[in-house]
């Protein structure tokens, strides 16, 4: 029964380059969150995705930043032209249902980017 | 909007003492409140939620919480502290929609 899998867990990135962060949900769930942490900071929300769609991308960097979540395969956070200011913990969640009565929210591991 | 406040940065207690962490919340309905888990190098794992009814809550591993709307309060206890509760704890607020706001985390180390 695997939870919500992200990688990779960690990512090693040149300014400039580009960054892909992959995270795949828990089985049967098909509500897709990203989060950001910083060093000694929370979570901050980034963006809400369901299957194919975009449902609250408000925490999201107007640019360089975006997200997707296919009908089929992963849902991918992407990173365009990496800057040291981008460096931290990125976090997936996934839920079965947009409610969270009936569905808390279920995070991965993380993936770690560290760009130099 | 909803916000998360959690006043302490980093706490120290004794093995066996008893344990509170703070959080205080703004949101201008009834709200769903949580609190989350973080070892290092993990990911989130929740603890408890309070969505309505008994204001006590119980959680896994012997955690339970305690909603006071007069307060804006719902912090985080333990009555005996393990040293495998050494990790970091998150607050979380959020409506019926899983838009949810984390607090900024409290760190507690425990001391043998």
């Amino acid at each position: 029964n695997a939870g919500v899998m992200q990688n990779p867990r960690h990512l090693v990135r040149r300014r400039g380059q580009e960054a892909r962060l992959r995270c795949s949900p828990m089985k049967g769930h098909s509500h897709v969150y990203w989060y950001r942490q910083l060093p000694e900071e929370g979570l901050k929300f980034m963006v809400y995705l369901q299957k194919e769609n975009i449902i609250d991308e408000s925490g999201m960097p107007k640019e360089r930043f975006s997200a997707e979540f296919p009908k089929e395969g992963p849902s991918i956070l992407r990173i365009q032209q990496v800057v040291r200011g981008d460096s931290a913990a990125y976090f997936c969640a996934s839920s079965q249902t947009q409610e969270v009565y009936n569905s808390p929210l279920h995070f991965g591991n993380g993936t770690r980017l560290t760009v130099t | 909007a909803q916000s998360v406040t959690q006043p302490d940065i980093h706490i120290t207690v004794s093995e066996g003492a008893s344990l509170e962490l703070r959080c205080n919340y703004s949101y201008g309905a009834t709200p769903y409140l949580f609190w989350y888990v973080q070892s290092p190098g993990q990911g989130l794992q929740l603890l408890l939620k309070y969505f309505s009814g008994d204001t006590l809550v119980q959680g896994i591993k012997g955690f339970e919480a305690e909603f006071k709307r007069s307060q804006s309060s719902f912090n985080l206890r333990k009555p005996s502290v393990h040293w495998s509760d050494a990790a970091e704890y998150f607050c979380a607020v959020g409506n019926n929609n899983n838009d949810m706001r984390f607090g900024a985390g409290t760190r507690l180390t425990v001391k043998p």
